[in-house]
């Protein structure tokens, strides 16, 4: 099983700041990396696909980058909505495995 | 418009048996491969099962696998998820989620674009 860890837990900003969240998996997943918002009470949002496509709706604020191993989710310029939970999933292999999560809170 | 919705959640005795449903509508079911992911209270996600769009394969997370299982019924625009032998860890927020990609096989169809809101499922004595 691929284990994703993604840092850091919680990451304290302003709105307007720059978010730059990591996920890191065990083994290389290559591109096939996905990323998902979620807001409190709601489902998971799809932002991001295979690494770096945003997915239909999405701002372009967000923008997802890395292969292999490494992999970063970019947030520009941070809007008020965009305080929430951030997930990095791997599609590379069965069992699909999530990673632990980066909350984006108001500093 | 997409819409999934689950049902079936409650408070089960451990040991005990469920039947989760998802309802499919504003798609044509028979086109997607479908996916459970469930979410203990307070924790992060946690990705459970999928079934082909078909209903030809059916993969499991390692902690479900033997006590649940996955099937579908195109013709009525619904997905199912049978958990048997629940134990209290598996208490939490189930959603069904719809791959992106049409016909897609395999874990790499990009990620779930449409989910449920999700149903709760509470074991405890």
């Amino acid at each position: 099983e691929i284990v994703l860890t993604q840092s850091p837990a919680t990451l304290s900003l302003s709105p307007g700041e720059r978010a730059t969240l990591s996920c890191r998996a065990s083994q290389s997943v290559s591109a096939y990396l996905t990323w998902y918002q979620q807001k409190p009470g709601q489902a998971p949002r799809l932002l991001i696909y295979d690494a770096t496509n945003r997915a239909t709706g999405i701002p372009a604020r967000f923008s997802g980058s890395g292969s292999g191993t490494d992999f970063t989710l970019t947030i520009t310029s941070l809007e008020p909505e965009d305080f929430a939970v951030y997930y990095c999933q791997q599609r590379y292999n069965w069992p699909l495995t999530f990673g632990g999560g980066t909350k984006v809170e108001i500093k | 418009q997409v819409q999934l919705v689950e049902s079936g959640g409650g408070v089960v005795q451990p040991g005990r048996s469920v039947r989760l449903s998802c309802a499919a509508s504003g798609f044509t079911l028979s086109s997607y491969g479908m996916h459970w992911v469930r979410q203990a209270p307070g924790k992060g996600l946690e990705w459970l099962a999928f079934i082909q769009f078909d209903g030809d394969d059916q993969k499991y997370a390692d902690s479900v696998k033997g006590r649940f299982s996955v099937s579908r019924d195109n013709s009525k625009n619904t997905l199912f998820l049978e958990m048997n032998s629940l134990r209290t860890e598996d208490t939490g927020f189930y959603y069904c989620a719809r791959d992106r990609v049409l016909y897609c096989s395999g874990s790499r169809c990009d990620g779930n674009d449409y989910w449920g809101q999700g149903t709760l499922v509470t074991v405890s004595s």
